[in-house]
């Protein structure tokens, strides 16, 4: 059974950072191309990010609104991916899915809220 | 990039009714390798997104075979048969052609 669990998320102030961490199991987490969205109070997702496999020289892409800003990266010995983000603002507050958006896989997401 | 618009924003449907939503991309989805990556999920309420159906019409082995997907293009529907009470919720279509990657907005179906 494929699983993901997401933790870190936070309330956190402007401009400070935090890192979120997808635990996974249940499929070759190596080869997989993993994926962050994330989804507003408005209830509208967005692509965040996505890395892809060793193979693919762990490339990555970003959503414009993120770029610069967030990092995703991978652990292949601990099966997890993770969101490093920083200078956070107030519009990145959202529920925040880690996916294995191509094989239709989503975790349970975890808040990240983004408040003075 | 891709802009993704979904209707109608909301259905109320009886049990056994057909439902159809639409979903239109700004911008082809036929990609270079000639597969269309359109794609719908179904958000049930407090739940996080769950897969319906990839590449337009192939449903995944867990869904009912009262969905079915068609479309191509710029254009695509999802369609329920007969709606049954466990398929309320939001239906999402996204796009995995073009980077971003980008849902639309989604359509709430609730059961009359």
């Amino acid at each position: 059974e494929v699983q993901l669990v997401e933790t870190g998320g936070s309330l956190v102030q402007p401009g400070k950072s935090l890192k979120l961490t997808c635990a996974t199991s249940g499929f070759t987490f190596s080869n997989a191309w993993m994926h962050w969205v994330r989804q507003s109070p408005e209830k509208q997702l967005e692509w965040v990010a996505q890395i892809k496999a060793k193979s693919n020289n762990y490339a990555t892409y970003y959503a414009e609104s993120v770029k610069g800003r967030f990092t995703i990266s991978r652990d292949d010995s601990k099966s997890s991916v993770y969101l490093q983000m920083n200078s956070l603002k107030e519009e990145d507050t959202a529920i925040y899915y880690c996916t294995l958006l191509y094989g239709g896989y989503w975790g349970q997401g975890v808040m990240v809220t983004v408040s003075s | 990039d891709v802009v993704m618009t979904q209707t109608p924003v909301s259905l109320s449907l009886a049990i056994g009714q057909p439902a159809s939503i639409s979903c239109k991309s700004s911008q082809s989805l036929l990609g270079t390798s000639g597969k269309t990556f359109l794609n719908w999920i179904l958000q049930r309420p407090g739940q996080s997104p769950k897969r319906l159906i990839y590449q337009v019409s192939k449903l995944y082995s867990e869904v009912p075979d009262r969905f079915s997907g068609s479309g191509s293009e710029t254009e695509f529907t999802l369609k329920i048969s007969r709606v049954e009470a466990e398929d309320l919720g939001v239906y999402y279509c996204w796009q995995g052609t073009h980077f971003p990657h980008a849902f639309g907005s989604g359509t709430k179906l609730e059961i009359k």
